[in-house]
């Protein structure tokens, strides 16, 4: 069980927008640490989509957008597309169990 | 932007020493940055394992209960893991990466080691 919550999976049609949860606690989040989200598209590595709540590294485009607050995160992403299909991945740290934790990853289905 | 690559043996028997290399090119692993170890066991999620800074100062995961040891090498611009005593629930691909900040900027290809005998 991941100390950080996400839903296992999501839809939408190309177009759409739609949006991922991350749950912390009060150890991560509330304890004032950001959320960090990757991209895995299948068969690669995790990619960096979103930085310190809300900042996208160069070459990220801004249909990708993040959000928190509180013990809460989301990821939201507008106009979908069809190679935007992959797992996504909520980060942060928690100063109780003093590691980088991560979500337990959604999958996102383009339909 | 930096380039990390991991290497090791695919394959590794219970009860050994799992031991990976990540090579880091375009930048120098003496550069004022963590390098960490993240692994992704079949068809699950991420699980961080540890990190290393440039001077061989090192945070672990605590679950990993004292068999892992990270280290670095500024002779070859690469950083290691050794991860000791392990059972099938250690197979997984593993990460080598990149902190910026408290966040995984750069991530290696990833390397899948399987653990059997």
């Amino acid at each position: 069980q991941s100390v950080l919550t996400q839903p296992p999976s999501v839809s939408g049609a190309p177009g759409q927008r739609v949006t991922i949860s991350c749950t912390g606690s009060s150890s991560n989040f509330g304890a004032g640490y950001d959320v960090h989200w990757y991209q895995q598209l299948p068969g690669t590595a995790p990619k960096l989509l979103i930085f310190d709540n809300i900042n996208r590294p160069s070459g990220v485009p801004d249909r990708f957008s993040g959000s928190k607050s509180g013990t809460s995160a989301s990821l939201a992403i507008a106009g979908l597309q069809a190679d935007d299909e992959a797992d996504y991945y909520c980060q942060s740290y928690d100063s109780s169990l003093s590691l980088w934790v991560f979500g337990g990853g959604t999958k996102l289905t383009v339909l | 932007q930096v380039h990390l690559q991991e290497s090791g043996p695919g394959l590794v028997k219970p009860s050994g020493t799992l031991s990976l290399t990540c090579d880091v090119s375009g930048g120098s692993v003496t550069s004022s940055n963590w390098w960490s170890w993240v692994r992704q066991s079949p068809g699950k999620g991420l699980e961080w394992i540890g990190n290393i800074y440039y001077s061989g100062s090192t945070k672990y995961n605590p679950s990993l209960k004292g068999r892992v040891t990270i280290s670095v090498d500024r002779s070859k611009n690469q950083f290691s893991l050794n991860l000791r005593s392990v059972t099938a629930a250690d197979t997984a691909v593993y990460y080598c990466a990149k902190l910026g900040g408290l966040y995984l900027d750069q991530w290696g290809q990833g390397t899948l080691v399987t653990v059997s005998s």
